[in-house]
């Protein structure tokens, strides 16, 4: 079955203090691979795509890379102002006509202490 | 200007009744989503269509009915409104689902309480 698991659950980090987001994935054919940030109230709001192993995007103190198993998402410096829930999804192949279905993990919730 | 907008953001309802979610996007994107989070934050899709025509229909109820008059809109109605019923139901729009996986786009959601 599909598997998309992210960790840890909750993370707290001191403002300056870098660390990283793990998005694992047991996966048939993996098509591409979303990063997105969920503020509280809010829709989750696209961060990033990776399509293929090797590939890293960064924007800002965010960084994401892609194994043929996992994705990071790397915080370098963290202000208070990074602190949400950052969710992974994954798009697969081979759902027939339902080519854009997107799994998401359960997410990884980051409060940044100033 | 808001890309994908919902109405109403809160819905508080009592059980057994009928409600409607509206959902318009102004993106020019050719298919909108239905997902439903629940109280873990676990996000689900319920359905998506392309084009006005429904492309995924998952494990659904069918007290829920989705409709499109159009592609910039997507609305949801539930009919016999259940407890378990009660989250945050969010609509999302992309690109053509064909060829490159193309990110999709969400709402701030409507959350929906049954008493």
């Amino acid at each position: 079955e599909d598997q998309v698991t992210q960790s840890p659950e909750a993370l707290r980090l001191q403002e300056g203090e870098s660390s990283s987001l793990n998005c694992s994935y047991t996966v048939s054919g993996l098509r591409g691979l979303f990063w997105y940030r969920q503020d509280p109230g809010k829709g989750p709001e696209f961060l990033f795509t990776l399509y293929s192993a090797g590939e890293e995007k960064e924007k800002e103190r965010l960084k994401a890379t892609l194994t043929k198993k996992e994705s990071f998402l790397h915080i370098t410096a963290p202000k208070p102002e990074d602190s949400a829930t950052y969710l992974c999804a994954v798009h697969l192949w081979g759902y027939g006509g339902a080519t854009n279905k997107l799994i998401f993990g359960t997410g990884t919730l980051l409060a940044v202490q100033p | 200007d808001t890309a994908v907008s919902q109405t109403p953001k809160y819905l508080v309802t009592q059980m057994g009744n009928d409600k409607s979610i509206k959902c318009e996007q102004n993106l020019g994107h050719d298919t909108m989503y239905w997902y439903k989070q629940d109280s873990k934050k676990f996000l689900k899709i319920m359905f998506s269509y392309n084009n006005k025509e429904l492309i995924i229909n998952e494990t659904v109820p069918n007290r829920f009915s989705p409709k499109s008059p159009d592609k910039a809109h997507l609305n949801l109605h539930i009919n016999s409104l259940e407890l378990g019923d009660s989250a945050v139901y969010f609509c999302a729009s992309s690109q053509d689902p064909h060829g490159v996986s193309q990110p999709q786009h969400f709402g701030d959601g409507t959350r929906l309480s049954i008493l």
